[in-house]
């Protein structure tokens, strides 16, 4: 069974921190892994990653994935208030199915 | 404006009363999803589509039917609903690559 786990599950921190959220996985034909962020609404797409050791970068965030040892890790450089939210990590199999973690929240204090 | 929409956004029934929540996307997507969102479970996905006519179970389809009759829409059918499935469902779609999955706005559904 298709297995997606997401540490730590909440986290606080103080403005300007950098922070690290992770995510491992076992799946069956890995396809891709997904980074979203989700507010007080619907989840918004951050980042899609399909190789090893290639990084995404958009701004202050950033991703990489890890084939060989099952795992990806969404870093936050100088966190903002605005980055409070929910971050949830996806891995998608070759039939296309979604498997979701359960969601890292993320609480960034002035 | 590019767009995944859900209808309703708030529903209250009662246990055995069939319902359908509504999902359209304008964005000639060919896969579509939905999910149900519940407290420290995370997202799990119910029923996804990668085409017209093409369906196939994600984590958690009891109790729930979809459609895919036309490309833009992907109803839910809740046949006899329970207050297990008390949750807030979000649709969402994308391309068949799934690059970027757009989400709807959320349903949420509460079942007496």
């Amino acid at each position: 069974e298709d297995k997606v786990v997401q540490s730590p599950l909440s986290l606080v921190v103080h403005e300007g921190d950098t922070v690290t959220l992770n995510c491992s996985y076992e799946v069956t034909n890995f396809r891709s892994l997904l980074w979203y962020k989700q507010e007080k609404k619907a989840p918004t797409f951050l980042f899609m990653l399909t190789s090893s050791g290639i990084e995404k970068k958009s701004g202050r965030l950033s991703s990489i994935l890890d084939k060989k040892e099952l795992f990806s890790i969404l870093n936050i450089t100088a966190t903002q208030t605005g980055d409070s939210a929910i971050y949830l990590c996806a891995v998608e199999n070759s039939g296309y199915a979604l498997n979701f973690g359960k969601g890292t929240s993320l609480l960034v204090t002035p | 404006e590019a767009q995944v929409t859900q209808n309703p956004r708030y529903l209250i029934t009662v246990t055995g009363k069939k319902l359908t929540v509504t999902c359209s996307q304008n964005m000639n997507h060919e896969y579509m999803s939905w999910y149900r969102q519940d407290p420290g479970l995370g997202l799990r996905q119910i029923y996804y589509s990668m085409n017209v006519e093409v369906t196939d179970k994600g984590d958690v389809p009891e109790g729930y039917k979809v459609s895919r009759k036309e490309k833009r829409n992907f109803p839910l059918i809740l046949e006899s609903p329970s207050p297990n499935q008390t949750s807030l469902y979000f649709c969402a779609s994308s391309p068949l690559n799934i690059y970027e999955q757009y989400f709807g706005p959320g349903t949420r559904l509460t079942v007496t």
